[in-house]
C-alpha cells in the first residue's frame, strides 16, 4: 500500500485481557519496527524485524509481549494479560534503506 | 547500548532561528535521523545524516559530527506550525534505530 497501516486505531480493553495489534508495512520494505509511546514521552523501542533474520527483541518489556512477522509482510504485536501500565500508543514503522515511515499508531487504553 | 540526549523543551519566537542539539553514544553508527511529531500524530521524517557536515533542506538543516557524537537540527524563519516535538534517532550496529525522548518546541508570536 501507499503507507504503513495499523489496526485498530483505538483499542480499549479490560485489565487482564489479551490484545493483538496489527501492522501492514509498505510493500517491499524489509525492515519493520514496533515502538511504544506513553503520553508526553519519547518513543520506546520494542522489537525490530529485518527480512528473514532473527528479530531483535531486546526492547520487549516483559514476557507478556510478543511479536511476529511473516516474511516481509504483516506483523502482529500481542500483549497478554494487559496491565494499566501498557496504556500507550503503539507505533509501527517500516523501511527499505533509510527514512522510516510510521503508521498512525494504535492507541491502547487498559481500564 | 545506545544513549541519546536532547533538551526536553525549547521556546522560540516566530520568524527566528532555533537550534536543537542531540548528543549520542552508540555501539556502531549507521546514520542519524531527525523526525517531527505534532501532538497526537505519528512522527514524520525530516532528515538523515550519515557523513559529517551540514545537510540543508529548505528551512531545515541538520548537522552531524561523528567524532563528537553530536548533531543539531536548525530551523530558520520559524512558523507557528513548527511547534512540535523533534526527535533525534540513531541507527546503530545491526541497523537498530533508537530514538531520543524528543525536544518539545514551542513557537510564540
Amino acid at each position: 500500500g501507499a503507507g504503513v497501516s495499523q489496526s485498530p486505531s483505538n483499542k480499549v480493553t479490560e485489565k487482564g485481557k489479551d490484545v493483538e495489534l496489527r501492522c501492514d508495512p509498505i510493500s517491499g520494505h524489509t525492515a519493520l519496527y514496533w515502538y511504544r509511546q506513553r503520553l508526553g514521552q519519547g518513543l520506546e523501542f520494542l522489537i525490530y524485524f529485518q527480512g528473514n533474520s532473527a528479530p531483535d527483541k531486546s526492547g520487549l518489556p516483559s514476557d507478556r509481549f510478543s511479536a511476529e512477522r511473516t516474511g516481509e509482510s504483516v506483523s502482529t504485536l500481542t500483549i497478554q494479560r494487559t496491565q494499566q501500565e501498557d496504556s500507550a500508543v503503539y507505533l509501527c514503522a517500516s523501511s527499505l534503506e533509510f527514512g522510516y515511515t510510521f503508521g498512525s499508531g494504535t492507541r491502547l487504553t487498559v481500564v | 547500548g545506545q544513549n541519546i540526549d536532547q533538551p526536553t523543551e525549547m521556546t522560540a519566537t516566530e520568524g527566528a532561528i532555533v537550534q536543537i542539539n542531540c548528543t549520542y553514544q552508540t555501539s556502531g553508527f549507521n546514520g542519524l535521523f531527525w523526525y517531527q511529531q505534532h501532538a497526537g500524530e505519528a512522527p514524520t521524517f525530516l532528515s538523515y545524516n550519515v557523513l559529517d557536515g551540514l545537510e540543508e533542506k529548505g528551512r531545515f538543516s541538520s548537522f552531524l559530527s561523528r567524532s563528537k557524537g553530536y548533531s543539531y537540527l536548525l530551523l530558520k524563519e520559524l512558523q507557528m506550525k513548527d511547534s512540535a516535538s523533534y526527535l533525534c534517532a540513531v541507527r546503530g550496529g545491526y541497523q537498530k534505530v533508537t530514538f531520543g525522548t524528543g525536544t518539545k518546541l514551542q513557537v510564540i508570536p
